[in-house]
């Protein structure tokens, strides 16, 4: 069973501090993703990476930095945290192998409050 | 640039009632489509996926989906509904810029005696 697990599981901020958000699998894959769900908007991806050292922009990168040290880590960092930030965070990672057919699998979500 | 659409935002059904979400999509070409759920307090799980063929996909759980290119849509279905289904239920098109998926906004199914 693939497994990703993501920490903190929760985190309450203050607006213009430094968060980081850490993700770990174990599956050996090459694709790893961050995601932000919101009431209302579903999931938007945020940036995603297909191999160490390399981070690409999704559909909302502004705000958010990525950092992907190793193939097992993955972190999303915001420099200053504001209100609109408020989320709940997804990573996920999928095998870069199978190509688009790759199941991503989910770790169980972070849940940040910007105050 | 792809979408995905979820008309309804809750459904309510009775346990071993049938079910049906809607999903519509947007995409230019060939879609890849998925169906994703997420158990209360959980991360999402991947019920089944459409590529080019079969328009049925059966996926796990005793759920499936019909893929429809003319109405451009891919809705779920189950035949019999249990309590273990309340969950919120997400359609996706893989992203073709980034390496990714397009979400709906997902459907709330809650379960009822």
């Amino acid at each position: 069973e693939a497994a990703v697990t993501q920490s903190p599981r929760s985190k309450v901020a203050v607006t213009g501090g430094k968060v980081t958000l850490s993700c770990h699998q174990t599956n050996n894959h090459d694709y790893m993703y961050w995601y932000r769900q919101d009431t209302g908007h579903g999931l938007r991806l945020i940036h995603y990476s297909y191999v160490a050292d390399s981070t690409e922009k999704g559909d909302i990168p502004d705000g958010y930095k990525a950092s992907r040290p190793s193939q097992e880590n993955f972190s999303l960092i915001l420099e200053l945290a504001s209100l609109s930030q408020t989320a709940v965070y997804f990573c996920a990672s999928r095998t870069g192998t199978g190509g688009i057919y790759a199941e991503q699998f989910f770790g169980p979500g972070t849940r940040l409050t910007v105050l | 640039a792809q979408s995905v659409t979820q008309p309804d935002a809750r459904v309510t059904v009775s346990e071993g009632a049938s079910l049906q979400l809607r999903c519509k999509y947007s995409y230019f070409g060939t879609p890849y489509l998925f169906w994703y759920v997420q158990y209360p307090r959980q991360g999402l799980q991947l019920l089944l996926k459409y590529y080019p063929g079969d328009p049925v996909v059966q996926g796990v759980n005793g759920f499936e989906a019909e893929f429809s290119k003319s109405n451009s849509s891919f809705h779920l279905r189950k035949a019999s509904v249990h309590w273990s289904d309340w969950a919120v239920y997400f359609c996706a098109v893989w992203h073709n810029y980034a390496q990714g998926l397009t979400f709906g906004l997902g459907t709330r199914v809650s379960v009822f005696p």
